[in-house]
């Protein structure tokens, strides 16, 4: 069964550093999504991408973040200057926009430590 | 601000027995629901979506809408001790989650 795919699985890095994680959506969705979870909280949408180019974002998608597809597979999320309030899960997901529901598939996560 | 709502828990049922998981939702207008099941360290896995008023069953799992009460529940028959996870009730896309029910399950 097709899934969604995130790298690293575990990323540590140093306060002020810049970070890209990595998705590869389900092959024929065109909706993708990031999502993040700090320990112990809800999950948070942080911005959808559709037709190459941001579709919606929350107030937490501030400067310090972008997305991008390099190419046909892959699905980045770069966040510019880490602080240590961007520790958290890291979820990416995407959604078939041929299907007549909205549902979203998430990956596996990428656990962000920022000391 | 769009809200969903969950009681925490932890909701514990011994095996065998019916779990009853709730949410409610603030935006009226919301038209689709899901159910996630999260395991201690993992991504949110889907197990229903719900479109319409009434009940939509699958298998052990039956999710409930009432769109006038702005409520959306899930109840999970024959529990097991594997579905010991927390479950978050999401809104709309992009989802909008709870905080999630802690359910475990007794064996």
């Amino acid at each position: 069964e097709p899934e969604v795919t995130q790298t690293p699985s575990h990323q540590v890095t140093q306060m002020g550093q810049e970070v890209i994680l990595r998705c590869v959506p389900i092959s024929n969705h065109l909706y993708f999504y990031w999502y993040r979870q700090i320990l112990g909280q809800k999950v948070e949408f942080l911005v959808s991408f559709y037709n190459n180019e941001i579709s919606e974002k929350s107030e937490i998608f501030d400067d310090q973040f972008s997305v991008e597809r390099p190419d046909g597979s892959n699905f980045t999320l770069k966040i510019r200057s880490t602080k240590l309030e961007d520790s958290a899960m890291y979820f990416c997901a995407s959604e078939d926009a041929q299907s007549s529901t909205d549902t979203q598939y998430f990956g596996p996560g990428t656990r962000l430590t920022v000391l | 601000q769009k809200e969903v709502e969950q009681n925490s828990g932890p909701l514990s049922v011994p095996e065998g027995a019916i779990a009853s998981l709730n949410c409610t939702y603030s935006d009226r207008v919301s038209q689709s629901f899901f159910w996630y099941r999260q395991y201690s360290g993992k991504s949110p896995e889907l197990i229903m979506s719900i479109y319409s008023n009434g009940d939509k069953e699958d298998g052990r799992f039956t999710a409930q809408l009432n769109k006038a009460s702005q409520y959306v529940s899930l109840l999970i028959r024959d529990s097991q001790p594997s579905d010991s996870a927390t479950y978050l009730c999401a809104v709309n896309t992009p989802l909008v989650f709870g905080k999630g029910t802690r359910l475990s399950v007794i064996a």
